[in-house]
């Protein structure tokens, strides 16, 4: 199957750390997209991983990857009220397709 | 630079009439095109995408309809709306042959009243 999964929501305090945890199905996939979508918006790419590293930093953005338990997760440091929105992991598979997980829902409170 | 440009913004139609959404890519060509749909919950559907002009790959069987009668031109249609068809419609470009990521449109709110 071509399956990401996500949890779908996450609440955290302004100031801290926001970890969004995503598992993926297709092994072959070469990269791992995390995107960012406020309300009525459309997707805004936030970073992306290829597969044969291990982590991405970027910024407040940092990206893990494990690819033996095809895990990722994006880590948000001193995450802001403007974080607030649905993140989504997604895998490329065959025939240069993304396909998406759920979406998170991080909520910043004050 | 490239640019995505999705029209209109939000529409709201009767049931049983028509639809058309266009979407056009600049700064770039031969591109693959992508309609998407998100429901009330928040999952992204993928309804169709194109390698090439004429090129259509449907991915579920629907009442809608893709076209691409431009390089840079991707038209989601249909005939007659159903209720059933209200959601926010995302179009996607993504460079042709490199692994690279999807690039959205600021969408459409489409409601079927």
């Amino acid at each position: 199957g071509e399956d990401v999964e996500q949890s779908l929501f996450l609440s955290v305090r302004e100031g801290d750390s926001s970890v969004i945890n995503c598992t993926y199905t297709d092994s072959s996939s070469t990269y791992l997209y995390w995107y960012k979508q406020e309300p009525g918006a459309g997707l805004q790419l936030l970073t992306y991983i290829f597969s044969n590293m291990d982590m991405k930093q970027d910024q407040r953005l940092t990206v893990l990857l494990n690819k033996k338990d095809k895990h990722l997760s994006l880590r948000i440091a001193d995450t802001q009220t403007g974080d607030s929105a649905i993140y989504f992991c997604s895998q490329e598979t065959s025939g240069s397709r993304l396909t998406f997980g759920e979406g998170t829902q991080l909520t910043v409170n004050p | 630079s490239q640019t995505i440009h999705q029209w209109p913004a939000t529409l709201v139609q009767p049931v049983g009439s028509p639809l058309s959404l266009e979407c056009t890519v600049e700064g770039t060509s031969n591109p693959n095109l992508y309609w998407y749909r998100q429901a009330a919950g928040r999952g992204l559907q993928l309804l169709f995408y194109s390698v090439g002009i004429g090129q259509i790959s449907s991915e579920v069987p629907q009442n809608l309809s893709a076209s691409r009668p431009q390089d840079r031109q991707f038209i989601l249609s249909s005939k007659k709306l159903l209720l059933s068809d209200s959601g926010f419609y995302l179009c996607a470009w993504k460079r042709e042959f490199d692994n690279s990521p999807l690039h959205f449109g600021n969408g459409t709110r489409l409601t079927v009243t």
